[in-house]
């Protein structure tokens, strides 16, 4: 069973629109958790960090956790193209510093 | 801040050989991650050091694969007698200490293998 699943997509969202992405994970004790943007063929850049339940708002970025329901997900408001990218979360579960990762979901802005 | 840098960018080589590449972490980072990650996946961890000791490897990690953090600044990756299932991207990323820290990348270092 994997530790952290993100839908792989690919989610297409018209240009202006919100595109919402799900992570759900399954160590109850994980602490931090994180959003990764990966354009093809680059390395993954830091997007959003988050640690408490609720919601982080950075710019166009929402990043949701909810602890309870061990989920996390990031809300892109005003979408740009140049937001077509790969998602990637990842999470770490506290029990040592190596951060667990998702396959990462892709997402497309439509024009 | 100049960021982590990798060195080289791509690296093309025939099966057997060796190849060994350089992560310079972000300068007040003392920890250092080593990933490898293949199309459509997320990041494979491979090993991480905190200054110079490395505390932590990959299970899956073979034997062929070993990485070095002398001083505690640069890392250096080596694959010995490399195959065609080496062929990735190979990551490394740096932090602060702290499970709560993120960490940042470098560019990568794509190998292909012939």
């Amino acid at each position: 069973q994997k530790e952290v699943e993100q839908n792989s997509g690919p989610l297409s969202v018209p240009e202006g629109a919100i595109a919402s992405l799900n992570c759900t994970y399954s160590d109850r004790v994980s602490q931090s958790f994180f959003w990764y943007r990966q354009y093809s063929g680059k390395s993954p850049e830091l997007i959003m960090s988050i640690y408490s339940n609720g919601d982080k708002e950075d710019g166009r970025f929402t990043a949701q956790l909810n602890k309870a329901s061990q989920y996390v997900s990031l809300l892109i408001r005003d979408s740009q193209p140049s937001d077509s990218a790969t998602y990637l979360c990842a999470v770490n579960p506290g029990r040592n510093y190596q951060l667990i990762w998702g396959a990462g979901t892709k997402l497309i802005i439509k024009p | 801040d100049t960021g982590v840098s990798q060195d080289p960018r791509h690296k093309i080589t025939k099966r057997g050989q060796n190849v060994t590449f350089r992560c310079d972490p972000i300068s007040e980072h003392n920890r250092l991650y080593w990933y490898r990650q293949t199309l459509g996946q997320g990041p494979e961890f491979l090993t991480y050091f905190q200054n110079e000791a490395q505390l932590e490897k990959s299970r899956l990690l073979s034997d062929r694969f070993s990485a070095e953090r002398p001083k505690g600044s640069f890392s250096t990756l080596e694959i010995q007698r490399t195959e065609q299932g080496d062929s990735a991207m190979y990551l490394c990323a740096s932090s602060l200490a702290g499970g709560d820290q993120p960490q940042h990348f470098g560019d990568g270092t794509r190998l292909s293998i012939l």
